[in-house]
């Protein structure tokens, strides 16, 4: 398994604005993930980020508005840009810690723009 | 492609009852199932998985799955509930032998009753 630390854990944003959010693994993964989950729905992935490369972006997100940085096995950051009310949501970390095996999630960061 | 149906989006239940979530899934491929538990303010933890040998998997807190090919369904069980059970339940499935993006159903929420 592994533990996964995510900043902020919640944070309440003005329209325009942006925010990055961090995820730190206490292990070093290959595969990286950042999914989106609105209210009472289910979770979206937004992107793939694998170290060394650009992140893959999942059909309806762009890089512009979620820019992602994976500088290292350990470390990650998702930005969200521009943010606007539809933008409120949990925002996921995920890694895979072993090729084949279930993802581990962070607990999240809850966001809502104003 | 696959996909998840978790045919209750909510399930009420009262404390000491047994409960069943209910998740079939359709896929051309082998797959991998999970069941991931959200508790509120948290993220995803993993609940139980199927990867192979035996259908029937169980969790350390009284939870069961079972993968039934024929009608292509993981469905989860527990006996007894408790309150600490509410949470949101989602069911997952992936392609097996490799790093795959799992995909998520929309989510059971189980709501335990005194």
């Amino acid at each position: 398994s592994a533990v996964i630390s995510q900043k902020p854990s919640r944070d309440i944003c003005q329209r325009g604005t942006s925010l990055t959010i961090q995820c730190q693994v206490d292990s070093q993964v290959t595969m990286m993930f950042w999914y989106r989950q609105q209210p009472g729905q289910s979770l979206t992935l937004i992107a793939t980020a694998n170290q060394g490369s650009e992140a893959t972006y999942e059909s309806g997100f762009v890089i512009d508005k979620f820019p992602i940085s994976r500088p290292n096995l350990t470390f990650s950051t998702l930005t969200v840009s521009n943010m606007s009310p539809e933008d409120s949501s949990i925002y996921l970390c995920s890694v895979e810690v072993q090729e084949g095996q279930p993802q581990h999630f962070g607990d999240g960061t809850r966001l809502s723009i104003l | 492609a696959q996909s998840v149906t978790q045919l209750d989006s909510q399930v009420p239940v009262f404390e000491e009852a047994p409960v069943e979530l209910r998740c079939n899934y359709s896929s051309s491929v082998s797959v991998y199932l999970f069941w991931y538990v959200q508790y509120p303010n948290q993220g995803l933890q993993l609940l139980l998985k199927y990867l192979s040998g035996s259908t029937l998997v169980e969790s350390i807190n009284g939870f069961e799955a079972e993968f039934n090919k024929s009608q292509t369904s993981f469905h989860l069980r527990k006996p007894s509930v408790h309150i600490s059970d509410t949470a949101e339940y989602f069911c997952a499935v992936k392609q097996s032998g490799g790093s795959y993006i799992p995909t998520f159903g929309r989510g059971t929420s189980l709501i335990v009753h005194p």
